[in-house]
């Protein structure tokens, strides 16, 4: 299995629900990222995490709650989400942390009423 | 810090002419560059990075330190090459790996 695997693909949601997205791989990737890409613009990193700790949080707002239970599974918790976070939600992986290249998940389409 | 600049964000080519998708960057240490492509309804994918020095699908891109880029190229372009290109610059940072995204330029390959 050579993919990353993100669910849902689109997700409608209130800003006083609760949600999440959830990225599976299993490739035996140690590294795994998300990303946020709004329309016509490059992805923009928010979280990375390196032997499921969290290595790097690019100043995301707490409403954004990332979790790894597993090596292969990473989530992203959802709350109070303000229209603004509308956007697509990348998840990527790669074998290690050091420079490595990424591999992308289709995304999960994002939209706030 | 690092950056990634793209000057164009749409590239119009006949089919057959050659190509070439400018990227510069900055950043202080010893930079690996990829150039990422995205066909229309797919997802994000590698096309090459510059430590391999490989030609794929028959693009090349060099690193330049001197000039800070890392430009693509192709000599005859196909209509299958019509996508976005994002050039992406990864650094180390606090032992993550950071890829800082260029604003990326569609390329249009004209029948």
């Amino acid at each position: 299995d050579t993919e990353v695997t993100q669910t849902p693909k689109h997700l409608v949601m209130g800003m006083t629900n609760k949600k999440s997205l959830k990225c599976e791989q299993h490739m035996g990737h140690r590294a795994m990222y998300w990303y946020k890409q709004k329309a016509k613009k490059p992805p923009e990193l928010m979280f990375v995490y390196s032997y499921e700790k969290l290595s790097i949080n690019e100043s995301v707002p707490s409403r954004f709650s990332p979790e790894c239970p597993n090596s292969s599974l990473l989530n992203l918790h959802l709350h109070a989400l303000q229209p603004e976070d509308s956007a697509l939600y990348l998840c990527a992986s790669s074998q290690y942390t050091g420079i490595q290249p990424q591999h992308f998940g289709d995304g999960t389409r994002l939209s706030i009423l | 810090a690092q950056r990634v600049t793209q000057p164009e964000k749409l590239l119009s080519v006949f089919k057959g002419a050659p190509v070439e998708l400018k990227c510069n960057y900055s950043y202080s240490g010893s930079p690996e560059l990829f150039w990422y492509v995205q066909y229309s309804r797919q997802r994000l994918q590698l096309l090459l990075r510059h430590i391999s020095r490989e030609s794929i699908k028959g693009f090349t891109a060099d690193l330049n330190k001197g000039e800070t880029s890392f430009h693509l190229k192709k000599p005859f372009a196909q209509e299958e090459d019509s996508a976005m290109y994002y050039c992406a610059l990864s650094g180390s940072r606090n032992a993550g790996n950071m890829l800082t995204f260029g604003g990326g330029t569609r390329l249009m390959v004209k029948p």
